[in-house]
């Protein structure tokens, strides 16, 4: 089964538009960690949040936002006014109590366009 | 700092050859991993390392050998390279702390984009 479900393969929005892109976990443990990457269309691979399972406080980085929501096993990511710099492909992982190996999503990619 | 170092960046292999991916990190992080990328996809887990001398297979290791003799360093063997081990390799690193119980994010190298032909 799938751990970490990134239901949305692709998304295109017009610059300046919110979008929001959705991750759906499954874990048994109480203790866990989820992440977001980006991915440029360069290949390489950004860390962008950690959020460890105790901490459901949603969090702001300036036009990021992540919403976590344990009663639906959701670690949702918002960018708003978006910008054609954010096209990416961006993966949710998830990191269980083992800690040793990191569930990735199968991503989704966002196009921005001017 | 350089965190973590790939190389090569590519390499072309023909069918049955053998070749190794380096990977090197400086951020003395205990825990190491293997991922390939196929073309569209998510990131697959080949093989990870809890520490020196300490190895487990991933979700896709066949094909595929790793050894740990240092910290540092976490080379990923291909032998008898076939057209489906095409693929992009990231090695990524991450440090568990025992005393906090906390895991640090995946630190990613810039990736190995390989072509078996």
């Amino acid at each position: 089964a799938q751990k970490v479900t990134q239901a949305q393969t692709e998304i295109s929005v017009v610059e300046k538009e919110d979008v929001t892109l959705d991750c759906v976990y499954e874990t048994r443990d109480t203790t866990y960690y989820l992440f977001w990457y980006k991915q440029p269309p360069s290949g390489e691979l950004v860390f962008l949040i950690r959020r460890n399972s105790f901490d459901e406080q949603n969090e702001i980085s300036g036009r990021y936002s992540w919403n976590f929501q344990k009663s639906t096993s959701s670690f949702n990511f918002t960018i708003t006014a978006s910008q054609v710099v954010d096209s990416a492909v961006y993966f949710c992982a998830l990191s269980e109590a083992d800690f040793n190996k990191f569930y990735f999503g199968s991503g989704t990619k966002l196009n921005v366009k001017p | 700092n350089a965190g973590v170092t790939q190389t090569p960046k590519f390499r072309i292999l023909k069918i049955g050859q053998s070749m190794t991916l380096q990977c090197a990190q400086d951020m003395n992080h205990n825990y190491m991993y293997w991922y390939r990328q196929d073309p569209g996809m998510g990131l697959k887990l080949i093989y990870y390392s809890v520490g020196a001398g300490i190895t487990d297979k991933g979700e896709v290791p066949n094909g595929y050998n790793v050894s740990r003799s240092t910290t540092e360093d976490f080379p990923l063997r291909l032998e008898l390279a076939a057209p489906s081990q095409t693929s992009v390799y990231f090695c990524a690193s991450s440090y568990w702390d025992t005393d906090a119980w906390s895991n640090s994010p995946l630190h990613f190298g810039n990736g190995t984009r390989l072509t078996v032909t």
